[in-house]
Formats: structure tokens, C-alpha cells, sequence
């Protein structure tokens, strides 16, 4: 059945670099791409970006320009999301989410890392 | 910067009719997603393009949209409904959600 499987919970310094994955299964993973939404503890959802799992191609949100990187590895059908000089208020539940492109539906999520940042 | 705005918080009784809005100027003219996510989950997909349902969605949840504002409608909501409800919208090459809806049962 259709997955997304993401790594453990991370604990980390400001300042620090945190890299997520999220691993697809039961699908054809080039064909979809992939979007990062987080959610900091009771609060909303916030999207950070998309990836194309075809071409690499990337669509970040504004606010995390210069601080996001996503990749993808075709050949273990993951997709990875690197956030630098991580702040306190980066602390969230980072979620990845399928989507054909970033303006479509996220129909299928992964079950969300929790990233805790503190001195 | 485009928002999409929706009421903190709905109450409806076992059985009603709940109807949580989403505002956006001219959010018509685009397509809303909603999502329903119960504590300790993850977000699931309950409505597409304004108005279609996903396989596995109950027929209880419906979408329309008209002019600024989109509407989820659960007809018959049952205790298990009982959750936060995200609209969404793109807008601008961004990804925009609502602030979210906690939907109580009471």
C-alpha cells in the first residue's frame, strides 16, 4: 500500500542543521512530487516547499529561501529535507506530503518528525 | 500577502449540520483543499478541488465554494468528526492554509 515513511525525532542546537527523509513506497515515485509542511507544537500547518521527484525541480516558500534544501534519491525513492541555522522557533512537526505538483492536493502524508530545537 | 481565514472554533450537536467557512479574496476563482487532522496524526485529505471527495472519505463531508468563501459541510457529523480542519489554496507560486478549525461534537 502507498507510504511515506519519515526518519526519527531529532534533537538539535540553534544554529544547527537538521536533515529529514521521507521514504515512498507504493507508488510510482517519479511521477509525483513531494511537499514539506510543518506545524509547531498547537499551532497551524505551514508549508515550506516542494520537490519534483521527476527533475529535482524545487518550489520553495518565501520564508525559507536560503535556510531549505530538498533533495531526492530515485534510486531508494526518498526525498530529503535539510533546514539550516535552526532557532528555537523552528521547534515543529515536520510532515512530507504527497502532491502532483505544489498547487495540487496533498492526498498521502508521512506520520511526522518531530524536531526539537534548544540550548 | 494572500490569507485564507476561518473561525477558530465550531460546535455542533451528534447528528447536525456543521459548516466550517474559509475566506480568501477571490478564493473562487482558485481551487480549496480541506483536511481533517485528530490529535497526534497526521492531516487527511477530506475534500479536492472545491468540491470532490477522495476514496475512503464518508459521503457526510461536502465542499462548495462561491465567491470569497469556501465551505466544508458535514451532514449527520458524528462524535468521530470531532478534529481541526484546514482549508488550503495556492496562491502566487505559495501554498497557503486557513488558520484552522477546531470542530467540537458536543
Amino acid at each position: 500500500q502507498l507510504q511515506l515513511v519519515q526518519s526519527g525525532a531529532e534533537v538539535k542546537k540553534p544554529g544547527a542543521s537538521v536533515k529529514v527523509s521521507c521514504k515512498a513506497s507504493g507508488y510510482s515515485f517519479r511521477s509525483y512530487g513531494i511537499s514539506w509542511v510543518r506545524q509547531a507544537p498547537g499551532q497551524g500547518l505551514e508549508w515550506m516547499g516542494w520537490i519534483s521527484a521527476f527533475n529535482g525541480n524545487t518550489n520553495y516558500a518565501q520564508k525559507f529561501q536560503g535556510r531549505v534544501t530538498m533533495t531526492t534519491d530515485t534510486s531508494t525513492s526518498t526525498v530529503y529535507m535539510e533546514l539550516r541555522r535552526l532557532r528555537s522557533d523552528d521547534t515543529a512537526t515536520y510532515f512530507c506530503a504527497r502532491g502532483a505538483t505544489p498547487a495540487d492536493a496533498f492526498d498521502y502524508w508521512g506520520q511526522g518528525t518531530l524536531v526539537s530545537v534548544s540550548s | 500577502s494572500y490569507e485564507l481565514t476561518q473561525p477558530p472554533s465550531v460546535s455542533v450537536s451528534p447528528g447536525q449540520t456543521a459548516r466550517i467557512t474559509c475566506s480568501g479574496n477571490k478564493l473562487g476563482n482558485k481551487y480549496t483543499y480541506w483536511y481533517q487532522q485528530k490529535p497526534g496524526q497526521s492531516p487527511v485529505l477530506v475534500v479536492y478541488q472545491d468540491v470532490k471527495r477522495p476514496s475512503g472519505i464518508p459521503e457526510r463531508f461536502s465542499g462548495s465554494t462561491s465567491g470569497n468563501t469556501a465551505t466544508l459541510t458535514i451532514s449527520g457529523t458524528q462524535a468521530m468528526d470531532e478534529a481541526d480542519f484546514y482549508c488550503q489554496a495556492w496562491d502566487r507560486n505559495t501554498v497557503l492554509f486557513g488558520g484552522g478549525t477546531k470542530l467540537t461534537v458536543l
